[in-house]
C-alpha cells in the first residue's frame, strides 16, 4: 500500500496568514494526488486534483502543487472558513489510501 | 445537481451483516464508477471499496476483503455495500462516492453511521 504522510498533524494560524500543508507518498505516485476539505460534521469536499488542477467553484486562494512523492497545498490569506481539517489522496495504485489529515486551527 | 444519498445504517451486533444502499440523482450513473469511503467517530477518511461503471472492476482495502461486496444496479441507479462479519472496529459513518478509477472523489454523499455493537 502506498502510505501518504500529511504534516504537521495540526497548524495554528491567524486569519490572513498564508499557509503550506504537506503531503509525503511512500513512493513515486507522479501527480495522483488530491486533496479535500472537511468541515466540522460535513461531507469531505474536493479542494484539488491530480496535484495542481483546479476545480470549479473553489476560491482562487487554494492552490496545489508537487509530483512524485511530495506534494503542497497552499492557501493564500487564510479566512475564517477555511479552519478545517485538510485529507490528502492519492489515486495512483488501485487501493485508494488517505494521509491521516491536517488540522487548521485558529491561533 | 449531482446528489448522493445513503441509507440503511444502524446499530448492529458483531458478526452481523447489514446492507447499505446508495440513490444517485443528477448525473448518467451508469457512466462513473463508485466507490464507499468510511470515518471511524473522531479519525480520518479511509476508502473502503469500488466498483467501476460496468462492475467489470471491483477493488476492496485490505481490511474489509472477504467481508464486504460492492455492487450497483443501473438501471435503479443504485450503488450496495454488502458487510457480512462485522466487528467493532467497522463502526464509522460511511459515505458514498463518485470517483472512476484514478480520478478523484468529486461528489460525495452526506454519509450513513453504522454501529457495531453488542
Amino acid at each position: 500500500n502506498i502510505v501518504l504522510t500529511q504534516s504537521p498533524a495540526t497548524l495554528s494560524v491567524t486569519p490572513g496568514e498564508s499557509v503550506s500543508l504537506s503531503c509525503r507518498a511512500s513512493q513515486s505516485i507522479s501527480t495522483s494526488i488530491h486533496w479535500y476539505q472537511q468541515k466540522s460534521n460535513e461531507s469531505p469536499r474536493l479542494l484539488i486534483k491530480y496535484a495542481s488542477q483546479s476545480i470549479s467553484g473553489i476560491p482562487s486562494r487554494f492552490s496545489g502543487s508537487g509530483s512524485g512523492t511530495d506534494f503542497t497545498l497552499s492557501i493564500n490569506r487564510v479566512e475564517s472558513e477555511d479552519f478545517s481539517i485538510y485529507y490528502c489522496q492519492q489515486s495512483y495504485s488501485s487501493l485508494f489510501t488517505f494521509g491521516s489529515g491536517t488540522k487548521l486551527e485558529i491561533k | 445537481e449531482v446528489q448522493l444519498v445513503e441509507s440503511g445504517g444502524g446499530l448492529v451486533q458483531p458478526g452481523r451483516s447489514l446492507k447499505l444502499s446508495c440513490v444517485a440523482s443528477g448525473f448518467t450513473f451508469s457512466n462513473y464508477g463508485m466507490n464507499w469511503i468510511r470515518q471511524a467517530p473522531g479519525k480520518g477518511l479511509e476508502w473502503v471499496a469500488y466498483i467501476s461503471s460496468g462492475s467489470s472492476y471491483i477493488y476492496y482495502a485490505e481490511t474489509v476483503k472477504g467481508r464486504f461486496t460492492i455492487s450497483r444496479d443501473n438501471a435503479k441507479n443504485t450503488l450496495y455495500l454488502q458487510m457480512t462479519s462485522l466487528r467493532s472496529e467497522d463502526t464509522a459513518l460511511y459515505y458514498c462516492a463518485r470517483g472512476n478509477y484514478g480520478s478523484p472523489f468529486d461528489y460525495w454523499g452526506q454519509g450513513v453511521m453504522v454501529t457495531v455493537s453488542s
